[in-house]
């Protein structure tokens, strides 16, 4: 079965510090990867994507993103978090179904901590 | 460039009672999604218009919620009767394209609370 991952439902890091939030996928053939972040009270943001190309994908509020084809995985990360970085962060995987139509998964999300 | 349009913000309904929700996308946006979020959980897709056309819909409870989008612009999300169970956050969101990379902008959402 098709499925995304997130598997920490909480991610603690102290500002300053680098972070990474985790995320592994199993689909069918290649897949479009997406991170989204939403703030308290406020609807989702789209922050990065991949779709080919550089395993490294750059996007918004200083994030990155690493795609690695043989882990299944992309991760999302940051060199150096801030406090406003708190929130929590959805990855999603779009692919081409059996019925060759699109389909799009999203992982359960992953609560990112910022302490001071 | 505007974003996505929601209204109401927030909702206080009764069980048994109707409730409907209005989005406009983003202009150009040929995709629309309505989603459902539970607190603390990702959203899950109720159903997902391509112009004024439904390509799924699997996940709607169809005997209590329909939506609509007419002249493939603004859409309606409607529930009746609605259950405790509804009380979730009502996402919309749109796209250029209803598949390959394109990525989709969210409204503010609706908060539902059925009491």
């Amino acid at each position: 079965a098709q499925s995304v991952a997130q598997p920490e439902d909480q991610v603690n890091v102290a500002e300053g510090n680098p972070l990474t939030v985790k995320c592994t996928y199993s689909v069918s053939g290649n897949p479009y990867l997406f991170w989204y972040v939403q703030y308290p009270n406020r609807g989702l943001q789209f922050l990065l994507k991949y779709i080919t190309g550089d395993n490294l994908v750059k996007g918004s509020y200083g994030f990155e993103a690493e795609f690695n084809k043989s882990q299944t995985s992309f991760h999302l990360k940051k060199p150096s978090a801030l406090v406003s970085d708190s929130a929590l962060y959805f990855c999603a995987v779009r692919f081409r179904g059996m019925d060759s139509n699109y389909q799009l998964i999203w992982g359960a999300g992953t609560k990112l901590i910022i302490k001071p | 460039e505007a974003g996505v349009a929601q209204s109401p913000r927030y909702k206080i309904i009764e069980k048994r009672q109707s409730v409907a929700f209005w989005c406009n996308p983003i202009s150009g946006h040929a995709t629309l999604y309505w989603y459902q979020q539970i607190l603390g959980q990702g959203p899950k897709l109720l159903i997902q218009f391509q112009n004024n056309g439904v390509v799924d819909d699997s996940q709607l409870p169809k005997d209590r919620f329909s939506a609509e989008r007419l002249k493939g612009v603004d859409s309606t999300l409607k529930i009746q009767p609605a259950k405790l169970e509804d009380s979730a956050v009502y996402l919309c969101a749109s796209s250029l394209g209803a598949g390959g990379p394109y990525e989709q902008y969210f409204g503010p959402g609706t908060r539902l609370t059925v009491t």
